[in-house]
């Protein structure tokens, strides 16, 4: 299986800041990546897919980029609305494959 | 917009069953790839299975986990995935989702609100 790591597990930022988490993936993925953002009590909700393609919907402050096994998803302006947390998953093979979660919070 | 409707969830002993269904809407059922996706309390997402359309062969996956235990089947005529769990163990004790597959998953017409699988005595 496709393991993948995903830094920081959690951070906080001020509203404004720029945000950026990391996802590694452990084996060439090419651009098989999504991002996911999970509110408490909600579904998880796509953002990007294909590593840098905006879900429509998904406010433009969010972007993604990367290929191969390194990944960024980036927060141009933090808002309190984003308060949540993030996972990175591949699709490249089966069985799809998790990080393990970026808890966003305010300062 | 597509709609997902699961139920089934409640609480079972070890070593019990139960059959989770998910009812879609809004998007061509036949056509599409759904999967499982499962959230234990407090933890991160796993994915649980895969069944492909039949025009792709309806061919079924599993993640280790629940391999020989849970059977995934469709409905297309319903446009239903299920989710049929046996020898359900406190480990399976989450809230699961059924959603699309891919780029799809949890996609703005392939998410649904979950249902709780609680596995205790």
């Amino acid at each position: 299986d496709i393991q993948m790591i995903q830094s920081p597990s959690s951070l906080s930022a001020s509203v404004g800041d720029r945000v950026t988490i990391t996802c590694q993936a452990s084996q060439d993925i090419r651009k098989s990546l999504s991002w996911y953002q999970q509110k408490p009590g909600k579904a998880p909700r796509l953002l990007i897919y294909d590593a840098s393609n905006l879900e429509a919907g998904v406010p433009s402050r969010f972007s993604g980029s990367g290929s191969g096994t390194d990944f960024t998803c980036i927060i141009s302006s933090l808002q309190p609305e984003d308060i949540a947390t993030y996972y990175c998953q591949q699709y490249e093979n089966l069985p799809p494959t998790f990080g393990p979660g970026t808890k966003v919070d305010v300062k | 917009e597509g709609q997902l409707v699961e139920s089934g969830g409640g609480l079972v002993k070890p070593g019990g069953s139960l059959r989770l269904s998910c009812a879609t809407s809004g998007f061509t059922f036949s056509s599409a790839w759904m999967s499982w996706v499962r959230q234990a309390p407090g933890k991160g997402l796993e994915w649980v299975g895969l069944i492909k359309s039949k025009t792709h062969g309806g061919t079924i996956d599993y993640a280790a986990p629940v391999k020989g235990r849970f059977t995934i089947s469709r409905d297309d005529s319903k446009s239903t995935v299920f989710l049929q769990m046996n020898s359900l163990k406190t480990e399976d004790t989450a809230m699961y989702y059924c959603t699309g597959h891919g780029k799809f998953l949890f996609a703005r017409d392939y998410r649904g609100q979950g249902t709780l699988v609680t596995v205790s005595s």
